[in-house]
């Protein structure tokens, strides 16, 4: 089946630094990626979808200069938050589109501190 | 109203019993719609993928889609331990997804 890979899987950074995570599609080509966010308990929450060789497409209320997305080739896009603050901790999650269903990343564990 | 309402739970059930995890929604245009599971700290796993109203079932899982009530249901025949984990419906018009906010299910041995 396809397969999702997210790395890396837990971050710890001081604030104001800048992390990159990085979503690769191992054995398919994935034409769209998607970047959510999921606090404790709650549900997944879509922040961008891109689209390989275009700008991604934000959300309502999610910071485009804080959370750069990068989607550069069609088995890999990147989520760099930038300047993280406390706030930002989170489980960042992504999924990648091919010709047949989604499928997740592992997720992405940011402690800010 | 979120669009999409799912029960938090928790829900504990003993092994072997049928497990029933519902979600409704408001947006007649989901057309899509899916059940995944996740375990702790880990992304989500599809279960289940049902287009429009009707049944599926797969093994001990069998989803039902009724787009007249805006009502989905999953359930779990025979639960093993294995099985608790948190459980989100998914459901969608196009390309986004919509979830659930999933129910956190424990399988008593």
């Amino acid at each position: 089946g396809a397969v999702v890979s997210q790395h890396p899987s837990r971050v710890i950074c001081k604030s104001g630094t800048s992390v990159k995570i990085e979503c690769r599609s191992l054995d398919f080509q994935a034409t769209t990626m998607f970047w959510y966010r999921q606090f404790p308990k709650q549900s997944l929450m879509l922040m961008a979808t891109s689209n390989e060789g275009s700008k991604a497409t934000y959300e309502q209320g999610v910071e485009k200069d804080k959370f750069l997305i990068n989607h550069a080739s069609l088995t890999l896009s990147t989520l760099t938050v930038t300047s993280a603050h406390p706030e930002d901790s989170s489980f960042y999650i992504c999924s990648a589109r091919g010709v047949g269903e989604t499928t997740f990343g592992s997720g992405t564990r940011l402690t800010v501190v | 109203q979120k669009e999409v309402e799912q029960d938090p739970g928790p829900l504990s059930v003993p092994e072997g019993a049928i497990v029933s995890l519902n979600c409704t929604y408001s947006n007649s245009a989901f057309q899509y719609f899916m059940w995944y599971r996740q375990y702790s700290r880990k992304g989500p796993e599809l279960l289940m993928y049902t287009y429009s109203s009707g049944n599926k079932e797969d093994g001990r899982f069998t989803a039902q889609v009724d787009k007249s009530s805006k009502y989905i249901s999953l359930f779990i025949r025979d639960s093993q331990p294995s099985d608790s984990a948190t459980y989100l419906c998914a459901m969608s018009a196009g390309e986004k997804l919509t979830f659930g906010t999933g129910t956190r299910l424990t399988i008593i041995p």
